[in-house]
């Protein structure tokens, strides 16, 4: 079955801390991988797009990472801000010939105290 | 600006209605997508259109219906068939007909059945 899970399902960390959220998928076959960041009532923003032949790729504070061997990719965030706060988004899309599909996870809930 | 525009951000319907969320877009963008988003889960694709006149249904297309007679438009109606139709409703478009190309997405409008 063609599923993306998030851990963990929500997270409060101070501000300037690091923190790192967590995408495991078992989609086949594998196309690319984006994370997206959604502010509370709003449309997702992609931050980080990558195929099976990228291992990380960074946006600013924002690096995810990808293995493709074991099927999991990170996000990583450096030195939070206030405005970090938001959801986290990973899809993973699985490539068919017509159009290709996006699975979605559930995303991961971050909240960034001063 | 480019960009995708969804109209109106909030809406009200009371049961046994049918109701029509706007989207357009002018990126001249070819495929153009809407998804619903409940509260801890991922996004889930309702219906999508790759080309003017043409459109097909996604994961959850029960109780909804869309037309898109010009590249720009793409409205979906809830019809009173949808049992549940309390929701976040995403619209989103991609250049090229491919979904598993990027995705940007609209500030969404959430409806609420009264």
């Amino acid at each position: 079955k063609n599923q993306v899970e998030q851990s963990p399902q929500s997270l409060i960390i101070l501000e300037g801390k690091n923190c790192t959220l967590q995408c495991n998928y078992t989609v086949s076959p594998f196309s690319n991988l984006r994370w997206y960041k959604q502010d509370t009532g709003r449309g997702p923003v992609s931050l980080t797009i990558m195929t099976f032949s990228e291992n990380t790729k960074s946006n600013g504070r924002y690096t995810a990472t990808l293995d493709a061997d074991t099927k999991q990719s990170s996000l990583h965030i450096t030195a939070s801000q206030l405005s970090d706060s938001a959801s986290y988004i990973c899809v993973v899309s699985r490539f068919t010939s017509n159009t290709g599909k996006l699975i979605f996870g559930q995303g991961t809930t971050l909240q960034v105290k001063p | 600006d480019g960009g995708i525009t969804q109209s109106p951000k909030y809406l009200f319907r009371k049961e046994g209605q049918n109701v029509t969320l706007s989207c357009e877009q002018n990126l001249n963008h070819d495929a153009m997508y809407w998804y619903r988003q409940d509260p801890g889960q991922g996004l889930r694709l309702i219906y999508y259109s790759q080309i003017v006149n043409d459109f097909q249904k996604g994961d959850i297309a029960e109780g909804y219906s869309v037309s898109r007679e010009k590249k720009e438009s793409f409205p979906l109606t809830v019809t009173s068939a949808q049992k549940n139709p309390t929701a976040f409703y995403l619209c989103a478009s991609t250049k090229g007909p491919r979904a598993d190309n990027e995705q940007f997405f609209g500030p969404g409008t959430r409806l609420t059945v009264l």
